[in-house]
């Protein structure tokens, strides 16, 4: 299994500014997930970030709103950029863990839930 | 593109009961299916992962059924308790790293 810490688990934000969520994984992966989920919405897959290259995004999700960081095989962060109250959301990072036995078993952080304000 | 949809949208029980929910995809061309539960505002937690060669998994009060040539899983909860209470979301997955959908899940309260 995998334990994922994020931060902050919440935010206030004011509109026009950026917030850099953190990912902390407790052991090594290769890939870690970012998603969003806004109101009432399922989860939607923003990038998938690799260690030592550049995040691969998803239609939709530009690198200039939502660049991410992957400095090594435990850490990942995303930053919101220039926020706007569409931005509201719980972002979610998250890992594959296909060591065990049960195969790819997905995991999620506790979320970082911003509010734009 | 795969579709997930999960029915009921909602659902309000007495504690005690025993109740089923429903999630149907679009694509059978799956690798797994995995059940999650979401507590309002926070992360998802993992519940259960059915491979696609698999026909049910159970955990503890937890069961959950797939039949992929029709593109149905259902997740069966015993006994429902008030701490049961969340949204519960399930996510097949095709091929490949992070080839997942979502379905907007299932609202549940368990009224004591």
């Amino acid at each position: 299994s995998a334990v994922i810490s994020q931060k902050p688990s919440r935010d206030i934000c004011q509109r026009g500014t950026s917030l850099t969520i953190q990912c902390q994984v407790d052991s090594q992966v290769t890939m870690m997930f970012w998603y969003r989920q806004q109101p009432g919405q399922s989860l939607t897959l923003i990038a998938t970030a690799n260690q030592g290259s550049e995040a691969t995004y998803e239609s939709g999700f530009v690198i200039d709103k939502f660049p991410i960081s992957r400095p090594n095989l435990t850490f990942s962060t995303l930053t919101v950029s220039n926020m706007s109250p569409e931005d509201s959301s719980i972002y979610l990072c998250s890992v594959e863990d296909r060591t065990g036995d049960s195969g790819n078993t997905i995991y999620f952080g506790e979320g970082s839930w911003l509010t734009v304000v | 593109k795969q579709e997930v949809t999960q029915i009921p949208a909602a659902l309000s029980v007495p504690e005690g009961e025993n109740l089923v929910l429903n999630c149907s995809f679009t694509d059978s061309a799956i690798y797994n299916l995995q059940w999650f539960r979401q507590d309002p505002g926070k992360g998802l937690t993992s519940l259960l992962l059915i491979q696609s060669s698999q026909r049910e998994q159970t955990s503890g009060r937890l069961n959950a059924s797939l039949d992929k040539s029709s593109g149905r899983s259902t997740l069966y909860i015993a006994a429902s308790q008030p701490g049961d209470s969340a949204t519960y979301l399930c996510a097949p997955a095709g091929g490949g790293y992070q080839k997942v959908t979502f379905g907007i899940g299932t609202k549940l309260q368990v009224i004591p």
